[in-house]
């Protein structure tokens, strides 16, 4: 069964509007969460790295003050896409690993969040 | 970022026929994942390898760890029309804070 889950699972919304997407971790703790973007027919882009209790690390290019990180809890992740606009419509996707952060474990993969920005 | 090259892009066969894709990368991981992702669904984990050479398989699949460390190919025998969706490789060093580097993805289509 699923190990990660998301929600929601689709979004649509007006230009402006501040988005929330969740991440937990089901039946594990993750002190790191992954949070991925996804265009169509495209690969997965890192786009942060959400560590419990401390401020999230941004890969180059990904604005950290458009694309806000908190990992309360170590079974939660939240990315709030704040003041969308129709560039930010993509397929987001957060992760998580059981095993602590520079561990080889595989990570696990929500089923994904589609947001569509009107 | 950098991503891994997967080969081919897309790939039609027919069902029943055996599957093969590779990744190539231009520096070297100690961890290997190949994930396939249905449309609208996160990615799921099909195989991790963690040693250069390991060959490992989940079924209807086999995948192996290069010996350079810097390549992986994944084989599904007898393709069935579930196959059908986008395969990624995905390379992981632990002293990157357990990143991956995704590859570009293999579509497969499976025709009856």
């Amino acid at each position: 069964g699923a190990v990660v889950s998301q929600h929601p699972s689709w979004v649509i919304c007006k230009s402006g509007t501040s988005v929330k997407i969740e991440c937990r971790s089901l039946d594990f703790q993750a002190t790191t969460m992954f949070w991925y973007r996804q265009f169509p027919k495209q690969s997965l882009m890192l786009m942060a790295t959400s560590n419990e209790g401390s401020k999230a690390t941004y890969e180059q290019g990904v604005e950290k003050d458009k694309f806000l990180i908190n990992h309360a809890s170590l079974t939660l992740s939240t990315l709030t896409v704040t003041s969308a606009h129709p560039e930010d419509s993509s397929f987001y996707i957060c992760s998580a690993g059981r095993g602590a952060i520079f561990s080889n474990q595989p990570q696990h993969f929500g089923d994904g969040t589609r947001l569509s920005i009107l | 970022g950098q991503q891994l090259n997967q080969s081919p892009q897309s790939m039609f066969i027919q069902e029943g026929e055996d599957v093969s894709m590779n990744c190539t990368s231009s520096s070297i991981f100690n961890t290997w994942l190949w994930y396939k992702q249905d449309p609208g669904e996160g990615p799921v984990l099909l195989i991790a390898l963690y040693k250069a050479g390991e060959l490992t398989s989940n079924g209807r699949l086999t995948a192996q760890f290069g010996i350079t460390r810097k390549d992986s190919f994944l084989n599904i025998s007898a393709s069935i029309p579930s196959d059908v969706g986008i395969y990624f490789c995905a390379g992981l060093n632990t002293g990157t804070a357990s990143k991956l580097t995704f590859g570009t993805g293999t579509r497969l289509q499976v025709t009856l």
